[in-house]
Protein backbone atom coordinates (compact mmCIF):
# COMPACT_ATOMS: atom_id res chain seq x y z
CA UNK A 1 0.00 0.00 0.00
CA UNK A 2 1.60 3.40 -1.33
CA UNK A 3 2.06 6.55 1.32
CA UNK A 4 0.38 8.56 -1.11
CA UNK A 5 -2.87 7.62 -2.98
CA UNK A 6 -3.38 8.32 -6.91
CA UNK A 7 -6.47 7.18 -8.57
CA UNK A 8 -5.13 4.06 -10.93
CA UNK A 9 -6.40 5.21 -14.28
CA UNK A 10 -8.01 8.23 -15.38
CA UNK A 11 -8.59 9.13 -19.28
CA UNK A 12 -9.70 11.35 -21.70
CA UNK A 13 -10.42 12.22 -25.23
CA UNK A 14 -7.27 14.46 -27.57
CA UNK A 15 -7.86 18.20 -26.84
CA UNK A 16 -9.66 17.58 -23.02
CA UNK A 17 -7.69 18.22 -19.62
CA UNK A 18 -7.82 15.78 -17.24
CA UNK A 19 -6.32 16.16 -13.18
CA UNK A 20 -4.48 13.14 -11.21
CA UNK A 21 -5.24 13.66 -7.35
CA UNK A 22 -2.82 12.73 -4.77
CA UNK A 23 -3.63 12.64 -1.26
CA UNK A 24 -1.25 12.18 1.85
CA UNK A 25 -1.16 13.50 4.95
CA UNK A 26 -0.29 16.43 7.16
CA UNK A 27 3.35 15.07 7.83
CA UNK A 28 4.46 15.01 4.07
CA UNK A 29 1.58 16.25 1.13
CA UNK A 30 0.19 18.86 3.67
CA UNK A 31 3.43 20.25 5.14
CA UNK A 32 5.91 20.59 2.91
CA UNK A 33 4.29 21.48 -0.32
CA UNK A 34 7.28 19.69 -2.58
CA UNK A 35 5.45 17.15 -4.13
CA UNK A 36 6.60 16.10 -7.70
CA UNK A 37 5.17 14.68 -10.37
CA UNK A 38 7.17 11.97 -12.66
CA UNK A 39 5.77 10.75 -16.06
CA UNK A 40 6.87 7.27 -17.54
CA UNK A 41 6.48 5.52 -20.71
CA UNK A 42 6.50 1.88 -20.83
CA UNK A 43 10.23 0.17 -20.11
CA UNK A 44 11.37 3.70 -20.20
CA UNK A 45 13.04 5.94 -17.02
CA UNK A 46 10.58 8.26 -15.07
CA UNK A 47 10.85 11.70 -16.25
CA UNK A 48 10.75 14.87 -13.91
CA UNK A 49 7.38 17.23 -14.77
CA UNK A 50 6.39 19.22 -12.12
CA UNK A 51 8.82 20.06 -8.60
CA UNK A 52 7.93 21.89 -5.97
CA UNK A 53 4.28 21.63 -6.32
CA UNK A 54 4.06 23.83 -9.16
CA UNK A 55 7.28 24.39 -11.32
CA UNK A 56 8.41 22.75 -14.72
CA UNK A 57 11.42 21.93 -15.86
CA UNK A 58 12.85 23.09 -18.71
CA UNK A 59 11.79 21.73 -21.82
CA UNK A 60 8.46 20.24 -20.69
CA UNK A 61 5.10 21.62 -22.07
CA UNK A 62 3.39 23.78 -20.21
CA UNK A 63 0.67 21.59 -20.73
CA UNK A 64 1.47 20.02 -17.79
CA UNK A 65 0.60 21.86 -14.37
CA UNK A 66 0.45 21.23 -10.81
CA UNK A 67 -1.29 22.39 -7.46
CA UNK A 68 -1.98 21.66 -4.03
CA UNK A 69 -4.46 22.10 -1.20
CA UNK A 70 -3.95 20.50 2.09
CA UNK A 71 -3.01 17.29 2.04
CA UNK A 72 -4.01 16.59 -1.88
CA UNK A 73 -1.95 17.44 -4.62
CA UNK A 74 -3.30 17.76 -7.70
CA UNK A 75 -1.20 17.47 -11.96
CA UNK A 76 -3.37 18.93 -14.35
CA UNK A 77 -2.62 17.42 -18.28
CA UNK A 78 -4.36 20.39 -20.80
CA UNK A 79 -4.87 20.07 -24.27
CA UNK A 80 -4.49 16.29 -23.59
CA UNK A 81 -2.37 14.37 -26.57
CA UNK A 82 -1.29 10.74 -27.44
CA UNK A 83 1.89 11.15 -26.32
CA UNK A 84 0.46 12.05 -22.74
CA UNK A 85 -0.68 7.87 -22.46
CA UNK A 86 1.60 7.16 -19.63
CA UNK A 87 1.65 6.63 -16.01
CA UNK A 88 2.41 9.55 -13.77
CA UNK A 89 3.67 9.13 -10.22
CA UNK A 90 3.78 11.82 -7.27
CA UNK A 91 5.98 12.35 -5.01
CA UNK A 92 6.43 13.73 -1.62
CA UNK A 93 9.24 13.84 1.04
CA UNK A 94 9.21 13.62 5.02
CA UNK A 95 12.28 11.93 5.93
CA UNK A 96 11.96 9.21 3.06
CA UNK A 97 11.07 9.63 -0.26
CA UNK A 98 7.17 8.56 -0.57
CA UNK A 99 5.53 7.89 -3.72
CA UNK A 100 2.34 7.17 -4.98
CA UNK A 101 1.19 3.79 -6.04
CA UNK A 102 0.81 5.76 -9.71
CA UNK A 103 -2.02 6.35 -12.13
CA UNK A 104 -2.43 5.49 -15.98
CA UNK A 105 -3.36 7.57 -18.11
CA UNK A 106 -5.30 6.73 -21.23
CA UNK A 107 -6.10 8.94 -24.18
CA UNK A 108 -9.37 7.78 -26.12
CA UNK B 1 25.63 17.00 -19.87
CA UNK B 2 24.53 15.14 -16.49
CA UNK B 3 24.83 10.94 -17.27
CA UNK B 4 24.14 7.90 -14.88
CA UNK B 5 25.02 4.93 -16.25
CA UNK B 6 24.23 1.66 -14.85
CA UNK B 7 25.29 -2.07 -14.61
CA UNK B 8 24.06 -4.63 -16.63
CA UNK B 9 21.08 -7.01 -15.88
CA UNK B 10 21.57 -9.72 -12.88
CA UNK B 11 20.11 -12.98 -12.11
CA UNK B 12 20.24 -14.09 -8.74
CA UNK B 13 19.21 -16.90 -6.49
CA UNK B 14 17.08 -16.60 -3.20
CA UNK B 15 19.04 -15.74 -0.57
CA UNK B 16 22.36 -14.01 -2.25
CA UNK B 17 23.32 -10.61 -2.82
CA UNK B 18 22.75 -8.04 -5.82
CA UNK B 19 25.54 -4.85 -6.35
CA UNK B 20 24.71 -2.57 -8.69
CA UNK B 21 26.67 0.47 -10.19
CA UNK B 22 25.65 3.51 -11.44
CA UNK B 23 28.87 5.71 -13.15
CA UNK B 24 27.97 9.53 -12.88
CA UNK B 25 29.60 12.02 -15.49
CA UNK B 26 29.08 15.95 -16.21
CA UNK B 27 29.12 17.05 -13.28
CA UNK B 28 30.94 17.20 -9.50
CA UNK B 29 30.33 13.98 -7.71
CA UNK B 30 30.59 14.95 -4.29
CA UNK B 31 28.55 17.61 -4.68
CA UNK B 32 25.32 15.62 -5.34
CA UNK B 33 23.90 12.34 -3.03
CA UNK B 34 22.29 9.74 -5.56
CA UNK B 35 18.93 7.69 -4.63
CA UNK B 36 17.98 4.51 -5.65
CA UNK B 37 14.75 3.44 -6.52
CA UNK B 38 12.90 0.41 -7.82
CA UNK B 39 10.07 -1.12 -9.72
CA UNK B 40 8.91 -4.36 -9.58
CA UNK B 41 7.17 -5.74 -12.61
CA UNK B 42 4.03 -3.92 -13.43
CA UNK B 43 4.70 -2.17 -9.94
CA UNK B 44 5.03 1.18 -8.94
CA UNK B 45 7.83 3.09 -7.59
CA UNK B 46 9.96 2.61 -4.63
CA UNK B 47 12.69 4.18 -2.69
CA UNK B 48 15.36 2.28 -1.32
CA UNK B 49 17.40 5.14 0.13
CA UNK B 50 19.80 7.76 -0.45
CA UNK B 51 23.69 7.79 -0.07
CA UNK B 52 26.21 10.94 -0.69
CA UNK B 53 29.80 11.27 0.23
CA UNK B 54 29.18 12.40 3.48
CA UNK B 55 25.95 10.15 4.49
CA UNK B 56 23.23 7.46 4.15
CA UNK B 57 19.41 7.62 4.35
CA UNK B 58 17.83 3.92 3.90
CA UNK B 59 13.58 3.15 3.80
CA UNK B 60 12.82 1.80 6.95
CA UNK B 61 11.78 -1.33 4.95
CA UNK B 62 15.16 -2.01 3.60
CA UNK B 63 16.87 -1.34 7.15
CA UNK B 64 19.37 -3.81 7.71
CA UNK B 65 19.46 -5.39 4.11
CA UNK B 66 20.53 -2.55 1.74
CA UNK B 67 24.06 -0.88 1.69
CA UNK B 68 24.68 1.94 -0.29
CA UNK B 69 28.18 3.37 -0.74
CA UNK B 70 29.91 6.07 -3.39
CA UNK B 71 34.14 5.89 -4.49
CA UNK B 72 34.38 9.54 -5.46
CA UNK B 73 37.70 8.44 -7.19
CA UNK B 74 35.64 6.61 -9.93
CA UNK B 75 32.56 8.74 -9.36
CA UNK B 76 30.53 5.68 -8.69
CA UNK B 77 27.58 5.21 -6.73
CA UNK B 78 26.69 1.35 -5.65
CA UNK B 79 23.68 -0.22 -4.13
CA UNK B 80 24.28 -3.84 -2.72
CA UNK B 81 21.05 -5.65 -1.60
CA UNK B 82 21.39 -8.63 0.26
CA UNK B 83 19.03 -11.57 1.28
CA UNK B 84 17.12 -11.77 -1.76
CA UNK B 85 13.99 -12.77 -2.89
CA UNK B 86 11.69 -13.23 -5.39
CA UNK B 87 9.47 -10.05 -4.78
CA UNK B 88 13.00 -8.30 -5.04
CA UNK B 89 12.58 -8.65 -9.18
CA UNK B 90 12.70 -5.63 -10.31
CA UNK B 91 14.13 -3.04 -12.82
CA UNK B 92 16.39 -0.56 -10.16
CA UNK B 93 17.30 2.86 -11.13
CA UNK B 94 19.80 5.59 -9.79
CA UNK B 95 18.53 9.35 -9.39
CA UNK B 96 20.22 12.41 -9.14
CA UNK B 97 18.16 15.45 -8.11
CA UNK B 98 17.84 18.73 -10.18
CA UNK B 99 19.83 20.70 -7.67
CA UNK B 100 21.54 19.87 -4.13
CA UNK B 101 18.86 21.15 -1.95
CA UNK B 102 15.87 19.03 -3.86
CA UNK B 103 14.34 16.93 -1.60
CA UNK B 104 12.08 14.85 -4.65
CA UNK B 105 12.94 16.75 -7.86
CA UNK B 106 15.17 13.98 -8.89
CA UNK B 107 15.81 15.15 -12.92
CA UNK B 108 18.44 12.72 -13.90
CA UNK B 109 18.02 9.06 -14.19
CA UNK B 110 20.04 5.99 -15.13
CA UNK B 111 18.59 3.46 -17.09
CA UNK B 112 17.70 1.03 -14.81
CA UNK B 113 18.99 -2.39 -14.05
CA UNK B 114 17.13 -5.56 -14.25
CA UNK B 115 17.56 -8.03 -11.37
CA UNK B 116 16.15 -11.38 -11.55
CA UNK B 117 15.71 -13.01 -8.43
CA UNK B 118 14.63 -16.81 -9.09
CA UNK B 119 15.79 -20.13 -8.06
Amino acid sequence: QSALIQPASVSGSPGQSITISCTGASSDVGSYNLVSWYQQHPDKAPKLIIYEGTNRPSGVSNRFSGSASGNTASLTISGLQAEDEADYYCCSYAGRLLFGGGTKVTVL
Amino acid sequence: QVRLVQSGAEMKKPGASVKVSCQASGYTFGSYGISWIRQAPGQGLEWLGWSSTHNTNYAWKFQGRVTMTTDKSTDTAYMELRSLRSDDTAVYYCARQRYYYDNNAYLYWGQGTLVTVSS
